[in-house]
């Protein structure tokens, strides 16, 4: 079974704080994403990786960024969280296999407050 | 990019009744889709997925979703929920070759028992 695991379930940060939040595959995948999932908006890509040190922007990267230097891990890093940061965050791997059509497995999330 | 659609935000249903939820999608190549489940308090997880072939799929735990290409739909169902039906339905899609998903906005069931 594909594991994906993160740093933390709940995490309450201050407003202006740096922010590491953390997952690892055990897959050996070589793509990985950051999502927010919020009421309302479904799920909307923050960033993602598809090998070591490569990166792109997903559809919401400001105020965020990332790092891959394994290729099993994922950081998303809150240079300065802000309250509207609170939300759930969710991390997922996928192989490049094409005949899967590159399904994603998810993480359990992590619920981010900033107050 | 894809965009997605959710018809439904919230869906209550009883025990026994059929569901089903509307998905949309627009982008006019050769695409994959999901339908991914959150159950409360548990990591969204992959129900069932159409590739290639027969249109009408099934995934895991008696859901099932046609995809019509001519309308660009991609409709979960179930003829008879449980109350451990009761999640959060995400419906999603890439373009062929594509890695990234793209979700629509969920549709929240709550099966009352």
């Amino acid at each position: 079974d594909v594991k994906v695991t993160q740093s933390s379930r709940y995490l309450v940060k201050r407003t202006g704080e740096k922010v590491f939040l953390e997952c690892v595959q055990d897959m050996d995948h070589e793509n990985m994403f950051w999502y927010r999932q919020d009421p309302g908006l479904g799920l909307r890509l923050i960033y993602f990786s598809y090998d070591v040190k490569m990166k792109e922007k997903g559809d919401i990267p400001e105020g965020y960024s990332v790092s891959r230097e394994k290729k099993e891990r994922f950081s998303l890093i809150l240079e300065s969280a802000s309250t509207n940061q609170t939300s759930m965050y969710l991390c997922a791997s996928s192989s490049l296999t094409v005949l899967v059509g590159y399904e994603q497995y998810f993480g359990p999330g992590t619920r981010l407050t900033v107050t | 990019a894809q965009s997605v659609s959710q018809h439904n935000h919230h869906v209550i249903l009883s025990e026994a009744a059929s569901l089903e939820l509307g998905c949309n999608y627009s982008y006019g190549g050769t695409v994959n889709l999901f339908w991914y489940v959150q159950y409360p308090g548990q990591h969204l997880q992959l129900l069932l997925k159409y590739f290639s072939g027969d249109p009408l799929v099934k995934g895991i735990k008696g859901f099932e979703a046609e995809f019509i290409k001519s309308k660009f739909s991609f409709n979960l169902r179930k003829p008879s929920v449980q109350w451990s039906d009761t999640a959060e339905y995400f419906c999603a899609v890439n373009a062929l070759g594509d890695y990234k998903l793209s979700f629509g906005a969920g549709t929240t069931v709550t099966v009352r028992a």
